[in-house]
């Protein structure tokens, strides 16, 4: 039950946009379509935003878009905005409902 | 509303028990299977543990195996944690969650275990 890998940080300039990745193994990122994507402002419960890989829950904006190659994962926010400025969390499935999140990237916008 | 609410954290000694519960309103909370989730302070979110909908199958992080139990009594719409054997580093917010399609579409607004003598 290891930590998927994130980058620590990544930045970026308003209306510029910013990739994420989420490394794991074959046992969950590769194994399965169930990658799904949190945002977390500082003292609030994380919030869904990518679900089964590339999913938008209804609400999230379209400039959030989620992939996936191989063991690793990707969220990429284009055109971003101040309020996009988070800590963002990617989970998989490692089987039989069970998860594993990642180590977390601080998204910085410049 | 569809609302989750934590309760029952506080401050315990180390090898103290605790029991969190969280509400659950606004859906139908039987047919979900519910996880645990905590987040150590300035720390990463960890999964913890899950239960099925019906309470019959249950997992757990090997970190807290053997100490944590999780619960659910779903004529009350509420679910439990009940956690034993405290240690510093089980210090943290934790989280009921709601699992949708692997994913975790409803979140509480936390509660904060601090284990400390």
């Amino acid at each position: 039950q290891s930590a998927l890998t994130q980058p620590p940080s990544a930045s970026g300039s308003p209306g510029q946009s910013v990739t994420i990745s989420c490394t794991g193994t074959s046992s969950d990122v590769g194994g399965y379509n169930h990658v799904s994507w949190y945002q977390q402002h500082p003292g609030k419960a994380p919030k869904l935003m990518i679900s089964e890989v590339s999913k938008r829950p209804s609400g999230v904006p379209d400039r959030f878009s989620g992939s996936k190659s191989g063991n690793t994962a990707s969220l990429t926010v284009s055109g971003l905005q101040a309020e996009d400025e988070a800590d963002y969390y990617c989970s998989s499935s490692a089987g039989s409902h069970n998860f594993v999140f990642g180590t977390g990237t601080k998204v910085t916008v410049l | 509303e569809v609302q989750l609410v934590e309760s029952g954290g506080g401050l315990v000694q180390p090898g103290g028990s605790l029991r969190l519960s969280c509400a659950a309103s606004g859906f139908t909370f039987s047919p979900f299977w519910m996880h645990w989730v905590r987040q150590g302070p300035g720390k990463g979110l960890v999964w913890v543990s899950r239960i099925n909908s019906d309470g019959s199958s249950t997992n757990y992080a090997d970190s807290v195996k053997g100490r944590f139990t999780i619960s659910r009594d779903n004529a009350k719409n509420t679910l439990y944690l009940q956690i034993n054997s405290l240690r510093a580093e089980d210090t943290a917010v934790y989280y009921c969650t709601r699992e949708d399609f692997w994913a975790f579409d409803i979140w509480g607004q936390g509660t904060m275990v601090t284990v400390s003598s």
